[in-house]
């Protein structure tokens, strides 16, 4: 079923530092993952994905942690910017069926 | 990249106006569609998955004569909010996948912000 949040949980970061964003997913049979961002007004954008074949997963800035055996997703960001205070979601997937979004965390990045 | 767009950005219409929402995938195929609604401070809650050449699939709870759904061809969706009242005010968002096979990210549209009066 889909997952509706109540109210966004806040991340507030200091701007230079480094941002952690946890995701408890619920369904241990899923196997792909995606992370995406939401700015106000705006559709959700992709970030990046993680396969459940592995544990880790970096792009540019970002980095991406899976542990299967908590069922737990987390983003890393490096040094958060102004640019990066949005919305972010987690997704998890089992093979050929819909996604399944997080609740969401508020980034705030302060100056 | 594989890109999205949704139009209109932003309906203002009075209750009992039916609005059209399209979904097209500019540069790739999608053999399946889904459109999702936002409401504020929370998170995305699938409505229906939009099939090519056959009727959509309903989420429980979510009336097919009020949203008409129609994937007329590899790169439109449309979402039409039939006899909407205010309380059908929300962010509606589509998303598709290229075709392929396993999972795959979903792309999103920049979403349809509906106000009914």
């Amino acid at each position: 079923g889909e997952s509706v949040g109540l109210h966004l949980p806040t991340l507030s970061v200091q701007e230079g530092d480094n941002s952690i964003i946890n995701c408890a997913y619920s369904n241990s049979a899923s196997d792909y993952f995606i992370w995406y961002k939401q700015e106000s007004g705006k559709g959700p954008q992709f970030i990046i994905d993680i396969r459940s074949n592995m544990d880790k997963r970096q792009g540019q800035r970002v980095t991406v942690l899976l542990n299967k055996t908590v069922k737990h997703l987390s983003l890393q960001i490096a040094a958060t910017q102004p640019g990066d205070s949005a919305v972010y979601f987690c997704a998890e997937a089992v093979a050929g069926q819909n996604f399944v979004f997080g609740p969401g965390t508020r980034l705030s990045v302060l100056p | 990249g594989a890109v999205v767009s949704q139009h209109p950005s932003w309906v203002i219409c009075k209750s009992g106006t039916s609005v059209k929402i399209e979904c097209r995938s500019l540069d790739f195929q999608a053999t399946t569609m889904f459109w999702y609604r936002q409401f504020p401070k929370q998170s995305l809650m699938l409505m229906a998955t939009s099939n090519e050449g056959s009727k959509a699939t309903y989420e429980q709870g979510v009336e097919k004569d009020k949203f008409l759904i129609n994937h007329a061809s590899l790169t439109l969706s449309t979402l039409t909010v039939t006899s909407a009242h205010p309380e059908d005010s929300s962010f509606y968002i589509c998303s598709a996948s290229p075709r392929g096979l396993g999972n795959q990210p979903q792309h999103f549209g920049d979403g349809t912000r509906l106000s009914i009066l």
